[in-house]
Order: structure tokens, then sequence, then C-alpha cells
């Protein structure tokens, strides 16, 4: 098992554009769950899955925001419209059920720059 | 909501010598799990330790220890020994099952470790 991946580890966009980010968890793990981390900040919860469904979403998660996790397996985050304050560092995490008290394992994150 | 704080944006310590993180956290519950994450440069988050607040005894890993104060809401990070490799962002995070299942983090402290 390679622990959690994320691709692509960096994205430059222009303003405007639509950009796709991908997750692929520990096989095991039931929960994913996607946060945001800007310069010199912790990160921020912005959703989560438990197998394929959708079970919170943060406030943060603005309209031009959808995630997806079908067959509970990997999951996508889009950013439609991008702007330039999504620019962060995007983790995704996952966790066995209910693995929560046991911590998470991140993956390497992928940095957004919109230009 | 909970919330957790961490008052030290950035601490120093000498090679060798011990160092203490502080992080206070917010919260209603009582049945709850505290955590350590190291973020070095890379960017990946890794666990460090971990405190289920049920356990009065102080969690140790190695060099790694907490001050763990549940009245106070007070968990501290002791590193002792430390290591050109503990040079890292650090991150208080707390999970509550009844707090939306997910991990809330401080807002990180730089530790800086001098040769």
């Amino acid at each position: 098992d390679t622990g959690v991946s994320q691709n692509p580890r960096h994205k430059i966009t222009k303003r405007g554009q639509n950009v796709t980010f991908r997750c692929d968890p520990i096989s095991e793990h039931n929960r994913l769950y996607w946060y945001r981390q800007t310069l010199g900040q912790g990160p921020e919860f912005l959703t989560y899955f438990q197998n394929e469904a959708q079970l919170e979403k943060s406030r943060l998660l603005s309209d031009r925001f959808s995630a997806e996790r079908p067959k509970g397996s990997f999951s996508t985050l889009e950013i439609q419209r991008t702007e330039q304050g999504d620019s962060a560092m995007y983790l995704c995490a996952s966790s066995y059920l209910p693995g929560g008290g046991y911590g998470y394992t991140f993956g390497s994150g992928t940095r957004l720059t919109v230009v | 909501a909970q919330t957790v704080t961490q008052s030290q944006p950035e601490m120093s310590v000498q090679e060798a010598e011990t160092v203490t993180l502080s992080c206070t956290y917010d919260t209603s519950e009582s049945d709850y799990y505290l955590f350590w994450y190291k973020q070095p440069p890379s960017r990946q988050m890794i666990l460090v330790i971990r405190q289920e607040a049920y356990k009065q005894q102080n969690a140790t890993e190695n060099r790694f220890s907490v001050n763990f104060q549940k009245a106070a809401k007070s968990f501290s990070l002791k590193i002792s020994d430390s290591q050109l490799g503990d040079a890292a962002m650090y991150f208080c995070a707390y999970y509550g099952n009844n707090a939306g299942n997910m991990l809330t983090f401080g807002g990180g402290t730089r530790l800086m470790v001098k040769p």
C-alpha cells in the first residue's frame, strides 16, 4: 500500500478556468476527506465521504466546488470558474470507519495557483 | 463549534534541547481525541501523537510526549532531544464523535531547530 495519493502535485491555471484534482485513498479506508490549506495556516475542512456518500460539506465549499467519490474508491474535487482566492494547497486524507479517533492519513496535496 | 488555538506562531530550539508547543481547545464534549501532526517542508502531514480524552495518562511516543490537562482544555507537545529533522510546522487537532466527524486544526507552530 502506497498511502494516500494525490494528482497532480501542482496546478497552475488561469482565472476562470475549471480544474479537477484526484485523490486515491488507502484501499481499506471507508472515509475520505478534503481539506484546504493556505500558506502558513492550518488545514480547513471542505467535505467528507463515507464510501460513496458525501455526508458533510463545509460552508467554505461554494457552488463552484463539487466533489465526487464514485464507487467509494477514488475521489475528485472540481473547482469551476477559478478565482485567485482559490489558490491554496488541497489536501486529501482517509481513515477507517469509525477511524477519526485514530487520526487520518494524508496525501501530499495538490498546490493550486490561479493567475 | 470546536476551536483549536495555537498561540505560538514560531518556536526555536537548540539541537538536543527540549521544547514545548502549546495548544488549547474549546469543546462541550466529554469524549474526544487530540492529535499533534507534523508537516515538514515536503507538505505531507504526519501523525506524531494521539491522546484519548478519557485517559488520564499522558501519551508518549519516543521523544514526543504530551501534557494533557482536560479541565484546562490544554494539550501541549514536548519534544525532547530535538533533532534537525524535527524542524517543521506542527498542528494540534481535535476530533469529537459528535463534532461533525472531522478533524479541526489549529493555526500551527513553526518549529526551527538550530544546530
